[in-house]
């Protein structure tokens, strides 16, 4: 079936810094969705992509899905204290939304 | 606008024993899902339903079983809790799957002693 992988799956963070996490899966997607769990919280819903090399932004938030629509990642600039939290891509196939282990972000002020 | 809900938010369960875990949607979507979620380990599909009366099992099923006889309600049973069974778990619902956005619950923190 499908398996979908994320690494890091820790990231700490200076404040200020720059990190990306990455997501690859083992099958081609139909589309990949971010996102966003706060600590003690419920997964957000943040993007989904669709198109191969498909890029997005959000603020400092800029998302990219693979050429071959196999992989994304998530890039994160002057990383601030409220992206603390974790971080999921979810690939859709058939009726099923498979999510990755996710990458939890701290960060050092 | 309520969304997602799930009930209860925590429990204890003795092994052996047997609950519900309830989750109702108020925004007419087809597609409901459980998933439970153990520390640093993602998010695991337990089953899946695509409308009312249809229901098919996800990655993780064994030990559980759901029915869906309404749109909006999607509950989840455990027979026989297992200390394996201690998690999270995460009710959610979309519209279509893969194509939008899904909504979660807040989630039901379960312990088996």
């Amino acid at each position: 079936g499908q398996q979908v992988m994320q690494i890091p799956q820790y990231q700490h963070v200076q404040e200020g810094e720059d990190f990306t996490t990455y997501c690859n899966s083992s099958t081609t997607l139909s589309n990949i969705q971010w996102y966003k769990q706060r600590p003690g919280g419920h997964p957000v819903f943040l993007i989904q992509l669709v198109k191969s090399g498909e890029v997005k932004k959000q603020k400092r938030l800029t998302f990219q899905f693979g050429e071959a629509k196999k992989n994304s990642s998530l890039h994160i600039t002057a990383t601030q204290t409220t992206d603390v939290g974790t971080y999921f891509c979810a690939g859709g196939q058939d009726y099923k939304l498979s999510f990755g282990a996710g990458t939890t972000v701290t960060v050092r002020a | 606008n309520a969304g997602v809900t799930q009930t209860p938010k925590f429990r204890i369960l003795k092994i052996g024993q047997s609950m519900t875990l309830q989750c109702t949607q108020d925004m007419n979507h087809n597609y409901m899902y459980w998933y439970r979620q153990d520390p640093g380990m993602g998010l695991k599909l337990i089953y899946y339903s695509v409308g009312a009366g249809i229901t098919d099992k996800g990655e993780v099923p064994n030990g559980y079983n759901v029915s869906r006889s309404t749109t909006e309600d999607f509950p989840l049973r455990l027979e026989l809790a297992a200390p394996s069974q201690t998690s999270v778990y995460f009710c959610a619902s979309s519209p279509s799957t893969g194509w939008t956005e899904a909504f979660f619950g807040q989630g039901t923190r379960l312990t088996v002693v």
